[in-house]
């Protein structure tokens, strides 16, 4: 059964230092997003990306983020200087389509620790 | 106000039995998706069952059911003959129309099944 992959999937970082989180969509889904959870909180929507740019950010998903789709196939969330308030788990997620009635498939996702 | 609501942090099942985690909802589309993922104390997110809001019967998925009631926006799940590896966090989620298709998460109930 086709899945969404995740590397790595536990990463620490010094503070201040940049971290590229990759994520490898279900192969025939058009839409990608990406996804955090700070330990024992709720899932928080980051980014949607569908066409090579950009559909939706949150609040969350300030000039330090951003997302790239470098090939056919990688999906990429790019922290420039990690804070010690962005430890948390990413998940990456895909949709066939963009429709509301598409169940999103998450991968395993990646812990991110900043020291 | 708060998009999806479950007001059950931590349930107590005991095994074989059948238990309710409880979700509503708040949205004025007439075009939305329910969702219920499980997440494993390993951290991954995985789907379990959807509901279509003009879905007219409940969703099923084996030991997963899906009890629909519109009017009261009420998605709650039902997990038939619990057994020790449903112990679990789990989330209800929604997709709207109108949100950009972006999937929001409610606060999860933690589920723990004893022998």
């Amino acid at each position: 059964e086709p899945e969404v992959t995740q590397t790595p999937s536990h990463q620490v970082t010094q503070m201040g230092q940049e971290v590229i989180l990759r994520c490898v969509p279900i192969s025939n889904h058009l839409y990608f997003y990406w996804y955090r959870q700070i330990l024992g909180q709720k899932v928080e929507f980051l980014v949607s990306f569908y066409n090579n740019e950009i559909s939706e950010k949150s609040e969350i998903f300030d000039d330090q983020f951003s997302v790239e789709r470098p090939d056919g196939s990688n999906f990429t969330l790019k922290i420039r200087s990690t804070k010690l308030e962005d430890s948390a788990m990413y998940f990456c997620a895909s949709t066939l389509q963009g429709a509301s009635t598409d169940t999103q498939y998450f991968g395993p996702g990646t812990r991110l620790t900043v020291l | 106000a708060q998009k999806i609501t479950q007001t059950q942090p931590g349930m107590f099942v005991q095994e074989k039995e059948a238990v309710t985690l409880d979700c509503t909802y708040d949205t004025s589309d007439q075009s939305y998706g329910l969702f219920w993922y499980k997440q494993p104390s390993s951290g991954e997110m995985i789907f379990l069952i959807y509901q279509g809001s003009y879905d007219e019967q409940n969703a099923t998925e084996g030991r997963y059911s899906l009890n629909f009631q519109k009017a009261r926006k009420s998605a709650n799940l039902v997990i038939s003959a619990s057994q020790l590896g449903d112990s679990a966090m789990y989330f209800c989620a929604m997709r709207e129309t109108t949100g950009g298709f972006k999937t929001i998460f409610g606060a999860g109930t933690r589920l723990f099944v004893k022998a």
